[in-house]
């Protein structure tokens, strides 16, 4: 199985800043990595498949990169409707997710 | 809109039985693949099945291998689980997640349900 490791596992900042998160795959997967946040009591929700391409109505404030096995989120101006927890998970092979980042808004 | 309902989860005792079921409705159901995601409490998400948009393709969690069963009905535009042998470590939210490769499997999770919780306990 493919493990998907998530650093920081929580992060604190303020409205504004720029917030970065990475994902580590075990293994190579190429671009085959999804991004979800997900916020207390719901469902999570995609933002990013593919390592890059933003789902629809995502705002442009996210972004994704990464190949093979490194994979950052960034949000360019955090805003405060964007604490939760974010997941990533590869679907290069049966799915796998990361353990989660926490964000909070300081 | 695409939306997703769950419903069947509730409280069982260890070695018992429940069925989920997911009615789907804003989308031709029988285009997409569909899975379930479970979460404990607490805890992240655990992808546990899916199923190929015709059914002819399944795929399972080692956690859940030989106990659960996952099925649709395109004709009802519904997703099951059926559920045997819990044990504690189920006890989770269940979630009814689409998958954005239509027929085939991306493992792009694009909707998901409200989610519906199972607890198993004696």
């Amino acid at each position: 199985d493919i493990q998907m490791t998530q650093s920081p596992s929580s992060l604190s900042a303020s409205v504004g800043d720029r917030v970065t998160m990475t994902c580590r795959a075990s293994q190579r997967i190429s671009n085959h990595l999804n991004w979800y946040q997900q916020k207390p009591g719901k469902a999570p929700k995609l933002l990013i498949y593919a390592a890059s391409t933003l789902q629809t109505g995502v705002p442009s404030r996210f972004s994704g990169s990464g190949s093979g096995t490194d994979f950052t989120l960034t949000i360019s101006s955090l805003q405060p409707e964007d604490s939760g927890t974010y997941y990533c998970q590869q679907s290069y092979s049966t799915p796998g997710f990361g353990q989660g980042t926490k964000l909070d808004i300081k | 809109e695409v939306q997703l309902l769950e419903s069947g989860g509730g409280l069982v005792k260890p070695g018992g039985s429940l069925r989920l079921s997911c009615a789907a409705s804003g989308f031709t159901f029988s285009d997409f693949s569909m899975n379930w995601v479970r979460q404990a409490p607490g805890k992240g998400l655990e992808w546990v099945s899916s199923i190929y948009s015709s059914g002819s393709d399944i795929y399972y969690a080692d956690s859940v291998k030989g106990r659960f069963t996952i099925s649709r009905d395109n004709a009802q535009n519904s997703l099951y689980l059926q559920m045997n042998s819990l044990r504690a470590d189920d006890t989770a939210v269940y979630y009814c997640v689409r998958d954005n490769g239509g027929g085939d499997y991306a493992y792009e999770f694009d909707y998901w349900g409200q989610g519906t919780p199972v607890i198993v306990s004696s």
